[in-house]
């Protein structure tokens, strides 16, 4: 149980040009939902957090207009990397947190983005 | 505020040979602690968690923790090694209500010997 899917794994983008990343909860409905950042051979950054059917609460120094965060609905969270650029290319991960009551998290499969 | 210091980027140890990794939180609540471990271009998947009750948890393939309140860590252990085992392995924290993101501690890389 518990499984968040993420897609896509890789993607390959031209600079100037959006990507959208997307993480889907199965069996489960994530009212909250956290972004992270990795930079190889580096921890987990955490970007931002967000709510369903809220505006998400970015950390600081992440640009809000350049990672679009969306969660319209209680099974979905959109990061939208806005006119990318070869310095975002990293490796994002979601997460979501499982049940109000239990302190568990369940995180996506990750995704590559390289920006040309 | 929290944190997690993880001791050593890189431990390197024979197959069947105990394996340690240290972690020491910081955290002005009571802590949830975490041990995951990802493969190379993979997510995180969790080995095991402490949230309260008995100090020494035990996950999954052969892995446990023991929490140490005293010595604010919560080091994780394999007695012995496998060459599945090489990943990278992260201790993280929540603060006690699991309302907020976790912290990561920097990761430590675990190379297994032939």
């Amino acid at each position: 149980g518990a499984v968040v899917s993420q897609h896509p794994s890789r993607v390959i983008c031209k600079s100037g040009t959006s990507v959208k990343i997307e993480c889907r909860s199965l069996d489960f409905q994530a009212t909250t939902m956290f972004w992270y950042r990795q930079f190889p051979k580096k921890s987990l950054m955490l970007m931002a957090t967000s709510n369903e059917g809220s505006k998400a609460t970015y950390e600081q120094g992440v640009e809000k207009d350049k990672f679009l965060i969306n969660h319209a609905s209680l099974t979905l969270s959109t990061l939208t990397v806005t006119s990318a650029h070869p310095e975002d290319s990293s490796f994002y991960i979601c997460s979501a947190r499982v049940g109000e009551t239990t302190n568990g998290y369940t995180f996506g499969s990750g995704t590559r983005l390289t920006v040309v | 505020a929290q944190s997690v210091t993880q001791l050593g980027s890189h431990v390197s140890v024979s197959e069947g040979a105990l394996v340690l990794l240290r972690c020491n939180y910081s955290s002005s609540v009571p802590p949830y602690l975490f041990w995951y471990v990802q493969y190379p271009n993979q997510g995180l998947q969790l080995l095991l968690k402490y949230t309260t009750g008995a100090t020494l948890v035990k996950g999954i393939n052969g892995f446990e923790a023991e929490f140490k309140k005293s010595e604010t860590s919560f080091h994780l252990t394999k007695p012995s090694a496998h060459m599945s085992d090489a990943a990278e392995y992260f201790c993280a924290v929540s603060d006690h209500a699991g309302r907020r993101a976790l912290t990561f501690g920097s990761g430590t890389r675990l190379q297994v010997q032939p």
